[in-house]
């Protein structure tokens, strides 16, 4: 069975202040990984799709890494802003490319003015 | 850029009743949609894909005689949970996807399906 994993399940943080959290997935077999943001009442929102060991991909204040060899990625927000509030999905593609994701459980953020 | 409509947003509905959700791509083609489904406090779990002119493919576990999927079109996905009990009721969200590998998924705004 194939797992992602992401941590911290939650997070606080004042604005102002940058953050970072971890996916998690398997190692062997990748295609791409996914980086979603979900914000409450709205539909999930496309942030990076990473395909090479060693990407790093920016969106703004938000960046995300990837390590294919170890099986993780690193999303960073500086700077946060109330408006950054929302679950941050990662979602592991094999390599299969059928489209099929495998998601993590999400880390929620919420950053207090 | 991409938008999905999925409605309806929320249905609360008797026991026994079918339940159809239907999924729109609105300024793409896609070529495959997704239905996912979300337990509270769990991660979106694929229920099934969905590929134009074909049958859909289910994941396992996961009933295909309950939960009908019908793709007509590039633009439409339709999800019916047929004669739908309590434990049916949970969080269900459509993506479509244009079958490129580097271009991501593009979800509607999910259906609330609570069943009395």
């Amino acid at each position: 069975i194939l797992n992602v994993e992401q941590s911290p399940q939650s997070l606080h943080v004042q604005e102002g202040d940058s953050t970072n959290f971890t996916c998690s997935f398997p190692s062997s077999n990748f295609y791409a990984l996914h980086w979603y943001r979900w914000e409450t009442a709205k539909s999930p929102e496309a942030l990076f799709v990473m395909t090479l060991n060693g990407d790093e991909k920016k969106k703004g204040r938000i960046s995300a890494t990837l390590n294919t060899k170890e099986g993780y990625s690193y999303l960073y927000i500086k700077g946060s802003q109330p408006e950054d509030s929302a679950t941050y999905l990662c979602a592991f593609l094999g390599s299969s490319n059928t489209g099929k994701l495998i998601f993590g459980q999400g880390t929620t953020l919420q950053v207090k003015p | 850029g991409a938008v999905v409509s999925q409605h309806p947003s929320w249905v609360i509905c008797k026991s026994g009743t079918s339940v159809k959700i239907e999924c729109r791509s609105l300024d793409f083609q896609a070529t495959t949609m997704f239905w996912y489904r979300q337990f509270p406090k769990q991660s979106l779990m694929l229920m099934a894909t969905s590929n134009e002119g074909s049958k859909a493919t289910y994941e396992q576990g996961v009933e295909k005689d309950k939960f009908l999927i019908n793709h007509a079109s590039l633009t439409l996905s339709t999800l019916t949970v047929t004669s739908a009990h309590p434990e049916d009721s949970s969080f269900y969200i459509c993506s479509s996807w244009t079958g490129k590998s580097n271009q991501p998924q593009h979800f509607g705004d999910g259906t609330r399906l609570s069943i009395l």
